[in-house]
This record gives C-alpha cells, structure tokens and sequence, in this order.
C-alpha cells in the first residue's frame, strides 16, 4: 500500500500570501495525484486531478505540480476562505487508494 | 444541480449490520462511477468502495467481504451493506462520485460529494 506523507502539519500565514503544501509518496504514483480541500462540518472538494489539473470552477490561484513521488500544491495569494484542511489522495496502483493525512492551514 | 444525499447511519453494536443509501438528484448515478469514502471522527479520509457505471465494483481490503455496494437505477440511488461491523468503521460515510474532466472520466478522484451520515459502531 502507497503511504502518502503530508507536510507541514499545519501551516500559519496570513491572507496575501503564498501557501506550499507538499505530499510525498513512498513510491511512484506516476502523475496520479489529486489534492482535496476541507472545511469544518464539509465534504471535501477536488482542487486537482493528475497533479496538475485544476478541476471545475476551482479558481486559478490554486496550481499542483510534481510527478512520481514528490507532489505540491501552490496558493498564490491567499484569500480568507483558503483557510481549511488539504488532503492529497493517489491512484497510482489501485485499489487500494489512500489519502494523506492532512495540512491544516490556518490564518498567522 | 447535482444533489448527493446519504441516509441510514445510526449507531450500532459490533457484530450488527446497517445498510446506508445515497439518493441522487441532478446526475444519474448508473451513468457513472460511484463510491464510498469515510472519515473517523477527526481524522482523515479512507475510500471503501467503488461502483462502475457497467456494475463492477473493487472494495478495500478492510470492508472486502464485510460490505457490499450496489446500485438501483431505477430509484437513482446507490447502497452500501454493511456487515460484522467493528468499532473502527466508526466514521462518517460520504457517497462521492468520479470525476470527469479533460474529455476522460476517472473513477476514483471525488467530485459530488454528500454531506454524510455518521455511522458509529459500540455497545
């Protein structure tokens, strides 16, 4: 089973700034990586799909990069309503799939 | 616009059994990859099984055995059986669909999601 690794655990900044969220994986997931946000009593919602796709309606400002087992999700400037939990999730090999285990952000 | 909506949690004593439903409004789940993904209380995520829009399904090695997906097309809903359960499938189990975008459709990245319903398994 993949093991993905998030990192930091929780990231403090403030609205403006730029977020670098990574996820690394214990073996390659090709380009088969998507990153999820969270929000408190919310489902998930896809941001990106095969590491650097953004999916529907997910603003510009949100960009994924990386490619078999280093992975990172770039905010550009943050806006008050980024502050939330990401989650990266792989289908490199599956089943099975896994998440990682969380980045919560949060505002400095 | 696309409406997910699971029923059917509740709290149950280990070694019960529970059956949850997804009712579809928006999307026609028969057209589409459907899944379960479930989240513990203050954790993270964990997906527990899929369906095809052709019928096949594939199952995590913690559930195989132990729950079964299905479908009913005529009702636009999905299922999930859910048997011999422990305190660990404790969670809130989400119905999520695949995600289509780019002219492919995949179905194990989660675009609709529901809100959830909280299984919880003790005695």
């Amino acid at each position: 089973e993949i093991v993905l690794t998030q990192s930091p655990a929780t990231l403090s900044l403030s609205p403006g700034e730029r977020a670098t969220l990574s996820c690394r994986a214990s073996q390659s997931v090709s380009s088969y990586l998507a990153w999820y946000q969270q929000k408190p009593g919310q489902p998930p919602r896809l941001l990106i799909y095969d590491a650097s796709n953004r999916a529907t309606g997910i603003p510009a400002r949100f960009s994924g990069s990386g490619s078999g087992t280093d992975f990172t999700l770039t905010i550009s400037s943050l806006e008050p309503e980024d502050f939330a939990v990401y989650f990266c999730q792989e289908r490199g090999s599956w089943p099975p799939i896994t998440f990682g285990q969380g980045t919560r952000l949060e505002i400095k | 616009e696309v409406q997910l909506v699971e029923s059917g949690g509740g709290l149950i004593q280990p070694g019960g059994s529970l059956r949850l439903s997804c009712a579809a409004s928006g999307f026609t789940v028969s057209s589409n990859y459907m899944n379960w993904v479930r989240q513990a209380p203050g954790k993270g995520l964990e997906w527990v099984s899929v369906i095809y829009s052709g019928g096949s399904t594939k199952y995590a090695d913690s559930v195989k055995g132990r729950f079964t997906i299905s479908r009913d097309n005529a009702k636009n809903t999905v299922s999930l059986q859910m048997n011999s359960l422990r305190a660990e499938d404790t969670a809130v189990y989400y119905c999520a669909s695949g995600f289509c975008g780019g002219g492919t459709c995949y179905p194990v990245y989660f675009h609709h999601w529901g809100q959830g319903t909280l299984v919880t398994v003790s005695s």
